[in-house]
Formats: C-alpha cells, structure tokens, sequence
C-alpha cells in the first residue's frame, strides 16, 4: 500500500521563499514527482527525483530522502501566479509506470 | 502546452447513462494513463495502455474500461453512471523507456457531472 502527506494549505508573501513538505509510505519506491496545478487546470510537471539530493531548475527546487520517505519541493521569489496546488506523487515498482498522488497543498502568494 | 488533448472539455449525464471520453497523446508517445481527480483531492490512477495493451490498473470497477489505438490516442468509457462518477478525467501521455522512468504530461481534462 501507499501513503502519500502534505500539507493542506500554505500562505506567503510575494519575493519570500516557501517549502512545500511531502513523506511518503510505499512498498517500492520508483521516483518522486511534483507538479503544479492551477485552479480547473490541468496538472504541470515541475520536477523528478530518483536518487538522493537536490534537483534545482530556475525558483524551483526539489529534494528527496528515500531512507526517510521525504521530499520537498522549494520555491524561491514568490510570485501572485505562483498560486496554485502543488502534487507530491509516487511511483511505485509494483504500479508499473502509474503515479500515486497526494492530495495536493494550495499555496496562496499575496501582496 | 503540453501537446495533449482531450475531448469534450465539459459532460453533463445522468445516472445510469454511458459516457466516452477521448484522448490524444503527445506526439511520440506511446503510453497513456488516466486518472480522475474529485474536487479537492489529488489524481486517482484509473488505468494505463502502452502499445494497445492495459497495463496497469487502480481500483476502479470494471464499469470503467479503455482502448487505445493505433496511433496511440485513448479512450475511457463508463458505464452505469452513479454520481460518484462526478469529476475532472484527466489523461497523461508518455514516452516509455527500459528502464521505466518517464515523465507523464497531462492533458487538460473533461469534467463530468453527473445528475
């Protein structure tokens, strides 16, 4: 089975730094996804880690601890279109290719 | 722009009725997963096809079933619907590799209402 938890919501401040936390519970571990999805939108790929570290790509940031089933994903000079729901997904070995998605956080970047 | 589309962008059915959403993959790509995604909640893996063939599938009754072509579109039907059923079906595309690791990229997704 799987257990995939983030925070529900998150709130900043534009130009700040904001860390969006995601543990995982899987019985095989086969890489860890983040995207971003705005409001009736779809979901947008932001970043894949496999192996241990960071993974920086421009303001965002994504890192991974598989000995502690933990990731994070890291986002510096906050902007308004900033806001949106960030998705932590798993991919198992068992599940083939197929992703295993938490239920999001919804960041809130105000003024 | 993710290259994938998907059709129709909204449904509205009625309980018991069947509905067919379609899919078209990013060029290239051979593998398709859908997912639904209620209100609030993050994607749920429904099922994925990589050349035709289902492989893989989440726990979905088999009222909900798929194709995919030849040319690597996909469909997802349902059936009986129950207004559970009610959500955004969101339809991944991706490049299948050896070593399993790809990347899904999403279309924007048909949200079904059912009444």
């Amino acid at each position: 089975g799987q257990n995939i938890d983030q925070p529900t919501e998150m709130t900043a401040t534009e130009g700040a730094i904001v860390q969006i936390n995601c543990t995982y519970q899987t019985s095989g571990f086969n890489g860890l996804f983040w995207y971003q999805q705005h409001a009736g939108e779809a979901p947008t790929f932001l970043s894949y880690n496999v192996l241990d570290g960071l993974e920086e790509k421009g303001r965002f940031s994504s890192f991974l601890s598989r000995s502690k089933g933990y990731s994070y994903l890291l986002l510096k000079e906050l902007q308004m279109k900033d806001s949106a729901s960030y998705l932590c997904a798993v991919r198992e070995q068992q599940a083939g290719t197929a992703l295993i998605f938490g239920k999001g956080t919804t960041l809130s970047v105000s003024s | 722009e993710t290259g994938v589309t998907q059709s129709p962008t909204h449904l509205i059915k009625t309980r018991g009725q069947q509905v067919t959403l379609r899919c078209s993959s990013q060029s290239g790509h051979n593998t398709v997963s859908w997912y639904q995604q209620a209100l609030g909640q993050g994607p749920q893996f429904i099922f994925q096809y990589y050349r035709e063939e289902e492989n893989g599938r989440g726990n979905f009754p088999p009222r909900f079933s798929g194709l995919q072509f030849p040319n690597y579109s996909s469909e997802l039907n349902v059936n009986a619907l129950e207004l559970d059923d009610s959500a955004l079906y969101l339809c991944a595309s991706s490049l299948r590799s050896a070593t399993g690791q790809e990347t899904q990229y999403f279309g924007p997704g048909t949200r079904l209402l059912v009444l």
